[in-house]
């Protein structure tokens, strides 16, 4: 089955805690984004990736990290957490950057205190 | 970059009842107008997309058209079922800049 999994769904953490949240996708697609979601915010993209070693920023990047050393896993890393960060986060994939379907995971809702 | 605006926030209607949910973009040359519907707890998911090639497109209950002399696009659901309950999101782009989403738009379908 085509899909993106993203690991915790849930996760509690305190103030300053480096945390890792995992992104896999089995479609071999090239482009792989992070969004997060905020009430009356819509999704907003935090990070994106066009390919292997291939990252850039979105709207929103400051105090988050990526890396893309596989085509299939793309994990987003907070370095020192924040409660501003406290949100909900997608991950997604498609063919490309451009004209293309996202596939978006089942989303990880992260506080911190 | 672009600017996209969604309306309304949140969307209440009669089961059987039509929906329309409308946006406007800001950036010309965007030419791709996708729609997604995301379901509670899950993440969101295509329903129908449009280019900038074509003025509408269908597929059995919702439809989009799309305006690009205004700049606006809309989704249309027709004979609304308690399945349709939703948040439902419009994006424009296109090309190198990727996609841009508007706000959402809450639909509740009241029996």
């Amino acid at each position: 089955e085509a899909q993106v999994t993203q690991n915790p769904r849930y996760l509690i953490t305190v103030t300053g805690k480096k945390l890792t949240v995992t992104c896999s996708q089995n479609m071999n697609h090239e482009y792989m984004s992070w969004y997060r979601q905020d009430p009356g915010l819509g999704l907003r993209q935090i990070y994106y990736s066009m390919n292997v070693e291939v990252t850039d920023k979105g709207d929103v990047p400051e105090g988050y990290k990526v890396s893309r050393k596989e085509k299939r896993n793309f994990p987003l890393i907070l370095e020192s957490p924040s409660p501003n960060q406290t949100s909900l986060y997608f991950c997604a994939s498609s063919l490309g950057r451009e004209v293309y379907e996202q596939y978006f995971g089942p989303g990880t809702r992260l506080t911190v205190t | 970059g672009e600017n996209v605006e969604q309306h309304p926030s949140t969307l209440s209607v009669q089961e059987g009842d039509s929906a329309v949910i409308k946006c406007t973009y800001s950036d010309s040359a965007s030419n791709y107008f996708p729609w997604y519907k995301q379901e509670l707890g899950k993440g969101p998911q295509l329903i129908i997309d449009i280019r900038s090639n074509v003025g509408e497109k269908k597929d059995q209950r919702i439809a989009v058209t799309l305006n690009k002399t205004a700049k606006h696009f809309s989704l249309h659901i027709t004979e609304t079922q308690p399945e349709d309950s939703a948040v439902y999101f419009c994006a424009a782009g296109g090309g190198a800049d990727g996609l841009t989403f508007g706000k959402g738009t809450h639909l509740i379908i009241q029996p």
